[in-house]
Formats: structure tokens, sequence, C-alpha cells
């Protein structure tokens, strides 16, 4: 079955420390895209990325990095200039210019 | 800037009751879509609307859209217990890359 997998479910970060979320599709998606949720918030965008090699910021990108060296593929680096990173993140796929997305089960990251 | 505003944030109703959940966004949107997370989950897509006029209706559910008055709506008929959720707009920006701007949900409980 086609979907998208991040994982882990759960990620517990110590202060100063970098941590890689994992985001992967095997839709044949071309976009891909990082959102932040806090509890009782809606979704802010983080990165995004419409083809390999290639991403753009979103609203919150500061103490973020991500690479896209391969379509199914979109890590998240949450690193520690992220002075606030405990939150829901949630990846998507989508094919660009066709209805909406495909979201991923979701990271939950904890700051211990 | 595309700026997506839902109300009313937080909705607690009675079973076998009506109500509407509005969506307003600020420019042009070539489409809206509407999205329902469970609590702890992923969100889950439940319809796009692709435009003027556009109704889409699954179950209990009706979303409708009127690009003229930047307005969607989700009407919830007769709901139940099942229904509670948190409910998501999102429009798409139509000038440069496509990104998808949330607005900030509308959190249902329907009450036996």
């Amino acid at each position: 079955d086609g979907g998208i997998t991040q994982s882990p479910k759960y990620l517990f970060r110590k202060e100063g420390q970098n941590v890689t979320l994992s985001c992967e599709q095997n839709l044949n998606h071309d976009a891909m895209y990082w959102y932040r949720q806090d509890p009782g918030q809606g979704l802010r965008l983080i990165y995004y990325s419409q083809i390999v090699n290639d991403f753009q910021k979103g609203d919150i990108a500061e103490g973020y990095s991500v690479s896209r060296e391969k379509k199914e593929s979109f890590p998240l680096t949450v690193t520690s200039a992220q002075k606030n990173p405990t939150a829901f993140y949630l990846c998507a796929s989508s094919i660009i210019g066709l209805y909406g997305y495909t979201f991923g089960s979701g990271t939950r990251l904890t700051v211990v | 800037e595309l700026k997506v505003e839902q109300n009313p944030l937080f909705l607690s109703m009675q079973e076998g009751k009506n109500y509407t959940i509005y969506c307003n966004y600020s420019t042009t949107s070539d489409r809206l879509y509407w999205y329902r997370q469970d609590p702890g989950k992923s969100l889950e897509s439940l319809f796009v609307l692709l435009s003027n006029g556009a109704v889409k209706q699954e179950g209990r559910l009706m979303a409708s859209l009127d690009t003229k008055a930047r307005l969607s709506t989700l009407h919830i008929t007769a709901a139940v217990h099942d229904l509670s959720a948190t409910y998501f707009c999102a429009g798409r920006t139509t000038s440069g890359t496509y990104k998808y701007i949330f607005g900030t949900g509308t959190r249902l409980k329907v009450l036996a």
C-alpha cells in the first residue's frame, strides 16, 4: 500500500542536542512538507520541497534544517538553535497542482 | 499573503443538533480543503472544494465554497458522538510556489 511514514512516533531530546525526524513516502509525490503543531493550535509550515535537491523555508524555519536528496525522503533536523521544540511534527506530501495532502502519522517530540 | 480563519474555535453541541463551522480566507485561494484530526492523531482529508458554489457531502458532513465571499462552511447535520474531533480548513496560495495555509482549527465536542 502507498503511504507516507514518519518515524519515530515519539522522540525525546536533551537540551542542546540535534535530532532528526524521518519522513518517507512511496506515493511518487513531487512535493513534501513539514508542519509543526502545538497543543490546541493549528499547523505552521516549517519547510517544503517541490523537487529533489531544492527546498524553501516556511513560516517558522529558524532552528530547523531539511534535505531532499531523494524524491521519497524529506528528513527534518531539529537543531539546538530551536529553543522550544516540544511539539507534534507532521510530514505531508502531495502531487503538485492536484488535490491536497497526504499526511504521515506524526512524531511527538519532547525536550527532557 | 493568504490567511485562513475559522470560527468558532471551540464548539460543544448536543447529539442530534445541527451546526456550522465557518472558514474565511483573506486573498484568492484556488481551492479549499477540510481535514479532521482526532486527539493525538494525524490529519484525515475530508473534502476538497475546487470552484465557486462547490458542495460536497459525506454522511452528516457537508462542505460548501463561496469564492466571492471567500468563505467555506462545514455543516454538521444531526451530530453524533463519533464526530467529536478537531476540524481544519486550509487554502492554497495561488502565486509563486504552492503552499497550504491552515486555519487554527475548530474543536468539536458532541455530547451524548
